[in-house]
């Protein structure tokens, strides 16, 4: 259980173009989705977080017009990368967090992630 | 949410115990240590979390020092697929701090045949 996917798991785009990469939490529901950022051989920098319904909360640096973010339903978030530059290539983590009543509730759940090339 | 200190790499030999340690010497009395790993172009994977007794599944154990400054993760007998990079990562578990996490540098361990 507890299964978090992506898609598309890769992209290759050309400068300018708006990509999109959905992530649905599979077999539970998820009030609350993170996204993730991460260069080659660096670590997971958090970018923002969703909640179902409402507008994300962004971090420190990342610029909300540039990466849009939806999360409509209780499995489903979105992040639009709008006017896509090769500095954005990189790979991007999708995490949701379950709101199971027992066990590991309100844990945090990852995607196998979607890597972004631009060109 | 608390700062950990890792060691950036370490190698281990295959079927023996993997000990990765972790310092947090800043943690805070409600701050669980929680590990994930995060094998090569995959998303990160749980392992396990503890708040100050030690703790077992069947992927690991944490051991937590009594004063909780420092933890040490345990792969008893380590594989080729555990090869993977492992965050330790110190958070507060309630609603109110929104849950991040907040991913440090990492140790790449390297298991070796």
């Amino acid at each position: 259980g507890a299964v978090v996917s992506q898609h598309p798991s890769w992209v290759i785009c050309k400068s300018g173009t708006s990509v999109k990469i959905e992530c649905r939490s599979l077999d539970f529901q998820a009030t609350t989705m993170f996204w993730y950022r991460q260069f080659p051989k660096q670590s997971l920098m958090l970018m923002a977080t969703s909640n179902e319904g409402s507008k994300a909360t962004y971090e420190q640096g990342v610029e909300k017009d540039k990466f849009l973010i939806n999360h409509a339903s209780l499995t489903l978030s979105t992040l639009t990368v709008t006017s896509a530059h090769p500095e954005d290539s990189s790979f991007y983590i999708c995490s949701a967090r379950a709101i199971f009543t027992s066990g590991r509730a309100n844990e945090q759940f990852f995607g196998p992630g979607t890597r972004l090339t631009v060109l | 949410d608390a700062k950990t200190t890792q060691p950036p790499s370490m190698d281990c030999a295959e079927g023996r115990a993997a000990n990765l340690p972790c310092n947090h010497s800043t943690i805070s009395g409600n701050e669980y240590v929680y590990w994930y790993r995060q094998i090569h172009s995959q998303g990160p994977q749980y392992i396990i979390h503890g708040l100050k007794n030690n703790e077992t599944n069947e992927m690991a154990s944490l051991i937590i020092t009594e004063d909780r400054k420092s933890s040490t993760l345990i792969l008893p007998h380590a594989t080729l697929r555990d090869t993977a990079v492992y965050y330790c990562i110190v958070r507060v578990q309630n609603k109110a701090a929104g849950n991040k996490l907040t991913f440090g540098g990492g140790t790449r361990v390297l298991v070796k045949p």
